[in-house]
C-alpha cells in the first residue's frame, strides 16, 4: 500500500463547475498537509497548507482534512478552463519528508 | 516574495559530458532540496540540505553530486549521466525541513543524449 494515494484521473468538466480532488493516506503520523498545482512543464505551485483536522478557504478553493478518516479534499469552485493543470497533494510530519500524491489531471472545458 | 530560481531551464548533455544545475533562493529558508520528476509521475526526492549540510540522500547514485554553497545556493553536479536520467530536476526550499510547507523553482528540463 502506498503511504499516499491519489487518482491520477484524467478529471474533465465543463467551465463553472465545482471540482473535488481527493487523497488518502496511511501514515497517521502526518499533520501537514498541501496542495500543488502544476501546470504541464513547470514546477509545481503551492496552493493551500493545512495543519491538523478542518478546512481552509482561500479564494475559489478549500481545502479540507479528516484525519480520522486519513482523508483529505480540495474543492474548486467555478471552475476556470486556467485550473487546467495537475494538481498533487502531499503530506509531511516533523520527522519525515513531504510524501506526494501521483496527482489527479484536470481539464476545465469552455 | 516566495521565488525559487533555478538555471538553466533546458540542458541537453552528453553521457561524457560534465554539467551543473544552480537553485537560488533568498526568502531566508535553511532547508533545501533537489527533486526529480518524470513525466505524468509525482516529484521524487533525491537530496535535503539542512542548515547547508547534507541530511538526506535518498540512494541516489554518485553521478549527482549536490552541493550547497551557502544558504540561499543549492547546487546538483552532473557527471556521466544516463538518457535515463532525462527528467525536469525540481529545487525547493523550506523555513525548515519537515513540516513547512515547499517552494519550488520552475525545474530544468534536463535530456541526456
Amino acid at each position: 500500500q502506498k503511504e499516499v494515494e491519489q487518482d491520477p484521473g484524467p478529471l474533465s468538466v465543463p467551465e463553472g463547475a465545482i471540482v473535488s480532488l481527493n487523497c488518502t493516506y496511511s501514515n497517521s503520523a502526518f499533520q501537514y498537509f498541501m496542495w500543488y498545482r502544476q501546470y504541464s512543464r513547470k514546477g509545481p505551485e503551492l496552493l493551500m497548507y493545512t495543519y491538523s483536522s478542518g478546512n481552509k478557504e482561500d479564494g475559489r478553493f478549500t481545502a479540507q482534512v479528516d484525519k480520522s478518516s486519513k482523508y483529505i479534499s480540495l474543492f474548486i469552485r467555478d471552475s476556470q478552463p486556467s485550473d487546467s493543470a495537475t494538481y498533487l497533494c502531499a503530506m509531511s510530519s516533523p520527522r519525515a519528508d513531504m510524501r506526494f500524491g501521483a496527482g489527479t489531471r484536470l481539464t476545465v472545458k469552455p | 516574495d516566495t521565488e525559487v530560481t533555478q538555471t538553466p531551464k533546458h540542458l541537453v548533455m552528453g553521457m561524457t559530458n560534465k554539467k551543473s544545475l544552480k537553485c537560488e533562493q533568498h526568502m531566508g529558508h535553511r532547508a533545501m532540496y533537489w527533486y526529480k520528476q518524470k513525466a505524468k509521475k509525482p516529484p521524487e526526492l533525491m537530496f535535503v540540505y539542512s542548515y547547508e549540510k547534507l541530511s538526506i540522500n535518498e540512494s541516489v547514485p554518485s553521478r549527482f553530486s549536490p552541493e550547497c554553497p551557502n544558504s540561499s545556493l543549492l547546487n546538483l553536479h552532473l557527471h556521466a549521466l544516463q538518457p535515463e536520467d532525462s527528467a525536469l530536476y525540481l529545487c525547493a526550499s523550506s523555513q525548515g525541513q519537515g513540516a513547512d510547507e515547499q517552494y519550488f523553482g520552475p525545474g530544468t528540463r534536463l535530456t541526456v543524449t
